[in-house]
């Protein structure tokens, strides 16, 4: 199957800072990537969604201002938690689907987990 | 709206004996279904899917899923479960709008 890579696995950031966390499809073009935030022992939590060369589409309850999603290419989509707090710890998972990967199948990330002291 | 319902959040078999794990969806027209597989810290990982034709769907790791449109069901199952097959369980449906809509998942454990 396609392949997404996600970077980093995982990462500790001081309260205050951004941390920006990528989504990369390797061997085909993401039309459209996702990304989920995951709680300890929850389901998969959709944040928002974005199509190359367009803003993200967030979800409800979700700040747009906090949570920066770049998708400038059709193989890199990029998030970025700005001014971390000790609240926006979690595991965070993107997911893309695509040309060459077939529309209707989105493959997952490795996740990345972000904690915030 | 769309919905996946798992009902059991937490289930646990002996290595060896079988295994299914429930899923009900909420979806007007013929769902896309699918059932993915996370370990601790990991990524998902699709384990079969289903989008037409023969209702009785083969996936990798020995694992088969039945799409039942009266029951509204696509419950996964495995005849004989080994000690890796321990991790979450999540059973997805695309919208129509594409996006996944996940269950609440069902953690497997499996004892020895």
């Amino acid at each position: 199957g396609a392949v997404v890579s996600q970077h980093p696995s995982w990462v500790i950031c001081k309260s205050g800072t951004s941390v920006k966390i990528e989504c990369r499809s390797l061997d085909f073009q993401a039309t459209t990537m996702f990304w989920y935030r995951q709680f300890p022992k929850q389901s998969l939590m959709l944040m928002a969604t974005s199509n190359e060369g367009s803003k993200a589409t967030y979800e409800q309850g979700v700040e747009k201002d906090k949570f920066l999603i770049n998708h400038a290419s059709l193989t890199l989509s990029t998030l970025t938690v700005t001014s971390a707090h000790p609240e926006d710890s979690s595991f965070y998972i993107c997911s893309a689907t695509g040309q060459g990967a077939g529309n209707t199948e989105a493959f997952f990330g490795q996740g990345t987990r972000l904690t915030v002291v | 709206a769309q919905s996946v319902t798992q009902p059991d959040i937490h289930i646990t078999v002996s290595e060896g004996a079988s295994l299914e794990l429930r899923c009900n969806y909420s979806y007007g027209a013929t769902p896309y279904l699918f059932w993915y597989v996370q370990s601790p810290g990991q990524g998902l990982q699709l384990l079969l899917k289903y989008f037409s034709g023969d209702t009785l769907v083969q996936g990798i790791k020995g694992f088969e899923a039945e799409f039942k449109r009266s029951q509204s069901s696509f419950n996964l199952r495995k005849p004989s479960v080994h000690w890796s097959d321990a991790a979450e369980y999540f059973c997805a449906v695309v919208n129509q709008g594409g996006k996944l809509i996940f269950g609440q998942g069902t953690e497997l454990s499996v004892k020895p």
